[in-house]
């Protein structure tokens, strides 16, 4: 079955520590995206890639790290930098970088820090 | 100012009986895609159905169905026969041609604030 995959399902972080959240994508799409989700709230965009080897800052980056080395994988480390982590994280993918593309997401991850 | 709308922090429906979800947006650029998204208690953000703004029919997917009235820049789902399942939060969503510092367009999408819809049996 085709999907994206987000591990773990929920982490647990103290304070000062990095943290990496997984996304996999076996769709063949060549962009993805993290999405950062606070209680009662929409999402908001962090980082994105459009092709391997190259990702941009979204609206929210500072604090959050990414790479992009193979088309299936986009993970995202939240480090100590980012003042208030505790959040829900999504990942998505979409298989271009069109206004009509639809974005699939992942089943997300929940960060809490102690 | 808002790009996306969503009015209606919460909304109550009797199973079997439709309801409508409000969504207004704003943008000046003539392309653009509308999407709706159900996020169940579990988290995950499930697709549900899209309209481009070129497009001249309602969308419709099942018992979903978008009222698109562009003039007035709204994008209402209609949810018909509810079912006990389709109690969730939707977010109303806006996808605009976007374009990075290397001049290449990445379709930036925008979330509501989201509506919770109770199904009551």
């Amino acid at each position: 079955d085709g999907g994206i995959t987000q591990s773990p399902k929920y982490l647990f972080r103290k304070e000062g520590q990095n943290v990496t959240l997984s996304c996999e994508q076996n769709l063949n799409h060549d962009a993805m995206y993290w999405y950062r989700q606070d209680p009662g709230q929409g999402l908001r965009l962090i980082y994105y890639s459009q092709i391997v080897n190259d990702f941009q800052k979204g609206d929210i980056a500072e604090g959050y790290s990414v790479s992009r080395e193979k088309k299936e994988s986009f993970p995202l480390t939240v480090t100590s930098a980012q003042k208030n982590p505790t959040a829900f994280y999504l990942c998505a993918s979409t298989s271009g970088s069109s206004y009509t593309d639809t974005q699939y997401f992942g089943p997300g991850t929940r960060l809490t820090v102690l | 100012a808002q790009k996306i709308t969503q009015t209606q922090p919460g909304m109550f429906v009797q199973e079997k009986e439709a309801v409508t979800l409000d969504c207004t947006y704003d943008t000046s650029d003539p392309s653009y895609g509308l999407f709706w998204y159900k996020q169940p208690s579990s988290g995950e953000m499930i697709f549900l159905i899209y309209q481009g703004s070129y497009d001249q029919q309602n969308a419709t997917e099942g018992r979903y169905s978008l009222n698109f009235q562009k003039a007035r820049k709204s994008a209402n789902l209609v949810i018909s026969a509810s079912q006990l399942g389709d109690s969730a939060m939707y977010f109303c969503a806006m996808r605009e041609p976007r374009y990075n510092a290397g001049g290449t367009s990445y379709g930036k999408l925008t979330f509501g604030q989201g509506t919770i819809l109770t199904v009551h049996p």
